[in-house]
C-alpha cells in the first residue's frame, strides 16, 4: 500500500489510554479546521471539524480543541484502540476570496496492545 | 472511499513518457482535486476543478495538466514524467469550496 511518510512525529500510547495529537497552524485568518485520519494504504478520512468561532467540539470518542491565541489545534482520542493507529493530519482552511486548504505533515499514532 | 475510484492503483513508468491518472466519482460533487503526498510534506495541491471544464492551478502544478469533461471524471496528466514526480497521488472531492474533502485510495507512481 501507499506509505505516508518516513520521518513523521510519532506518538505511542497504550491501548485504553487517552491520546492527544497537536497541530500548530500558520494563519491567524484561518476560519475552519479539519482533522483527518490516514490508515496505511488508504486515503485520508474526515474525523472532525471545528469553526474558528468555537474552541471545542466533541464527536464520538474524539474532541478537538482550538486555541486561536497561540494558533494551536489538538485532537483528543479517548480510550485509544488498536484501530486508531494511523497518521493524523490537521488542515486549516483560509478564505482569501477563494478557499485555500493547508495540510499539516501529520503525526503517526501507534497504539500498543 | 465515498464513491471515489482512482486508477491505476500502482504504476511504474519511464522518464519522459506521458502518464494519465484517472479519478471517477459517483457523488456528483462539484469540486475535485488532485494532491500529491511525499515523505515529510503535507498533502500538496496540484490542480483542482470547480465544474466541468473549469480548472485551476494549485501550488505544485508545473509538469501537470488536468481535464474535466464530465462531472464524474477528473484526469491528471504528467506530460513528460520525471523522477521528481515519483509520489503518491490522491484525488479528492468536496461539495463546495473550502468544505471537507473525501479522498480516494491513491495511486502510487514510480518514475524510473
Amino acid at each position: 500500500g501507499e506509505s505516508v511518510g518516513l520521518h513523521l512525529p510519532t506518538l505511542s500510547v497504550q491501548e485504553g489510554d487517552n491520546s492527544i495529537i497537536n497541530c500548530a497552524y500558520s494563519n491567524s485568518a484561518s476560519d475552519y479546521f479539519i482533522w483527518y485520519k490516514q490508515e496505511s494504504g488508504k486515503g485520508p478520512q474526515f474525523i472532525i471539524d471545528i469553526r474558528s468561532n468555537m474552541d471545542k467540539r466533541q464527536g464520538q470518542r474524539v474532541t478537538v480543541l482550538l486555541n486561536k491565541t497561540v494558533k494551536h489545534l489538538s485532537l483528543q482520542i479517548a480510550a485509544t484502540q488498536p484501530g486508531d493507529s494511523a497518521v493524523y493530519f490537521c488542515a486549516e482552511i483560509l478564505n482569501t476570496g477563494g478557499f485555500k486548504t493547508i495540510f499539516g505533515a501529520g503525526t503517526r499514532l501507534f497504539v500498543k496492545a | 472511499d465515498a464513491g471515489i475510484t482512482q486508477s491505476p492503483r500502482h504504476k511504474v513508468t519511464e522518464t519522459g513518457t506521458p502518464v494519465t491518472l484517472r479519478c471517477h466519482q459517483t457523488e456528483n460533487h462539484r469540486y475535485m482535486y488532485w494532491y500529491r503526498q511525499d515523505p515529510g510534506h503535507g498533502l500538496r495541491l496540484i490542480h483542482y476543478s470547480y465544474g466541468v471544464k473549469d480548472t485551476d492551478k494549485g501550488e505544485v502544478s508545473d509538469g501537470y495538466s488536468v481535464s474535466r469533461s464530465k462531472t464524474e471524471d477528473f484526469l491528471l496528466t504528467l506530460e513528460s514524467a520525471t523522477s521528481s514526480q515519483t509520489s503518491v497521488y490522491f484525488c479528492a472531492i468536496s461539495e463546495s469550496d473550502g468544505a471537507r474533502c473525501f479522498f480516494g485510495s491513491g495511486t502510487r507512481l514510480t518514475v524510473v
